[in-house]
């Protein structure tokens, strides 16, 4: 066990439809990531936050959005979806710069 | 743009043999390396790093090598397990981090 926690595990939905996943970070770690891992890709970065701020953006869509909250949990939303949004969604937290980051068990979603 | 390269997306080892899975990467102010271990349907396992200060990390039976002036990287398994049998990812970053840029993965398998 990581210690992150992401929820849900898996998600269906239709295209068009807007949805948001959740990440827990290990406790006092103060940065977030997300990764989208497509099928039989490698882990493409979306987005990061430290500490509530934005730090670093990644390849992510204009119909994603992501924040954390004060409580240093995190939401990826996903909106307008599409079949091609359909892949594995992993949330990474770091407690300093030069640390390992520590994944989450990722949220499956299929769009259909 | 793919910073990170994994160029044998396969790899099979007989059990108690050395796996070796090599990585290359192109930008030269990444300073900080890791390796993660990834199972079917979970979240990418944190094996061990190296910062570029370093040519060698030892943890256990995985060693990874770093060759800055060949910008490579490689991670060594003595002696290989059927345990081991996963999809390895190495990954870098700048030091003070922002994202972890990843390979696209080797599937290790171990033969008993």
């Amino acid at each position: 066990d990581s210690g992150v926690t992401q929820t849900p595990k898996h998600l269906i939905t239709a295209t068009g439809q807007r949805v948001t996943l959740r990440c827990s970070p290990r406790s006092g770690d103060l940065s977030v990531y997300w990764y989208q891992q497509s099928l039989d890709q490698g882990l493409q970065f979306l987005i990061q936050y430290y500490n509530g701020e934005e730090r670093a953006k990644g390849n992510i869509l204009e119909r994603f959005s992501a924040q954390q909250f004060p409580d240093l949990h995190s939401e990826l939303n996903l909106s307008s979806l599409e079949l091609g949004d359909s892949a594995l969604y992993f949330c990474a937290s770091r407690k300093g710069f030069d640390t390992e980051a520590f994944f989450g068990q990722g949220t499956r979603l299929t769009v259909v | 743009d793919q910073q990170v390269k994994q160029n044998s997306p396969s790899l099979s080892v007989q059990e108690g043999r050395i796996s070796i899975l090599n990585c290359d990467y192109t930008n030269s102010m990444f300073d900080y390396f890791l390796w993660y271990k990834k199972y079917p349907a979970e979240g990418p396992t944190f094996l061990i790093s190296i910062s570029s200060i370093k040519d060698k990390n030892e943890d256990g039976r995985f060693t990874v090598f770093l060759n800055k002036s060949a910008k490579h990287l490689s991670l060594h398994i003595v002696p290989s397990q059927p345990g081991d049998s996963a999809v390895y990812f190495c990954a870098a970053s700048v030091v003070p981090g922002n994202q972890f840029y990843f390979g696209t993965g080797t599937s290790l398998t171990v033969i008993p």
